[in-house]
């Protein structure tokens, strides 16, 4: 069965600092990846996918994310970090099977941004 | 644009009762989902659905039941409340053509006492 590490429950980071945020997966093939971010009390919008081709991929909010077969990741980072992305991150896959379905999540990353 | 359209936004239950959590969508979505959030845990699937009258179970369906009578709407039924059914419950919905993701709705946030 697949599954989803993301090793960092909470991570502080000073406004305008990097940010890189880890998840790595345990899939037979290689699945189709995505983040998402929930800020408190609301839904989950999702900020970048991966499905296939180009291993780097943009996502929305100057956020970007580094698939690496051979280390089975798919990193999130961001060069600037604002206020205003302190939320929960989760990193999640399903299987390849050509629609979006049965996602499986980590645990999710609690970001906190400091001013 | 409405897309995930879940009611209500909170629920207080006494043990032993039962409800119905609603979920419609109106963007002719093909599959429907139906997810549990519980703090540190990350979201787990309950049930999910191809396409109307057809439905399976996901991860943790035990103490849940779901029908698809339209694409549209896709409810979750609670029947005997348990207190370790107090969870924030996500329905999302996906087309079927290949390079799309799944949007979510707000989440019902239930609470069993």
């Amino acid at each position: 069965a697949q599954s989803v590490t993301q090793p960092d429950i909470h991570i502080t980071v000073s406004e305008g600092a990097s940010l890189e945020l880890r998840c790595n997966y345990s899939y037979g093939a290689t699945p189709y990846l995505f983040w998402y971010v929930q800020s408190p009390g609301q839904g989950l919008q999702l900020l970048l996918k991966y499905f296939s081709g180009d291993t780097l991929v943009q996502g929305i909010k100057g956020f970007e994310a580094e698939f690496k077969r051979s280390q089975s990741s798919f990193n999130l980072r961001k060069p600037s970090v604002h206020w205003s992305d302190a939320a929960e991150y989760f990193c999640a896959v399903a299987p390849n099977t050509g629609t979006a379905s049965k996602l499986t999540f980590g645990t999710g990353t609690r970001l906190q941004v400091t001013l | 644009n409405a897309g995930v359209t879940q009611t209500p936004k909170f629920r207080i239950l006494k043990i032993g009762q039962s409800m119905t959590l609603q979920c419609a969508q109106d963007m002719n979505h093909n599959y429907m989902y139906w997810y549990r959030q519980d703090p540190g845990m990350g979201l787990k699937l309950i049930y999910y659905s191809v396409g109307a009258g057809i439905t399976d179970k996901g991860e943790v369906p035990n103490g849940y039941n779901v029908s698809r009578s339209t694409t549209e709407d896709f409810p979750l039924r609670l029947e005997l409340a348990a207190p370790s059914q107090t969870s924030v419950y996500f329905c999302a919905s996906s087309p079927l053509r290949e390079g799309t993701e799944a949007f979510f709705g707000q989440g019902t946030r239930l609470t069993v006492v």
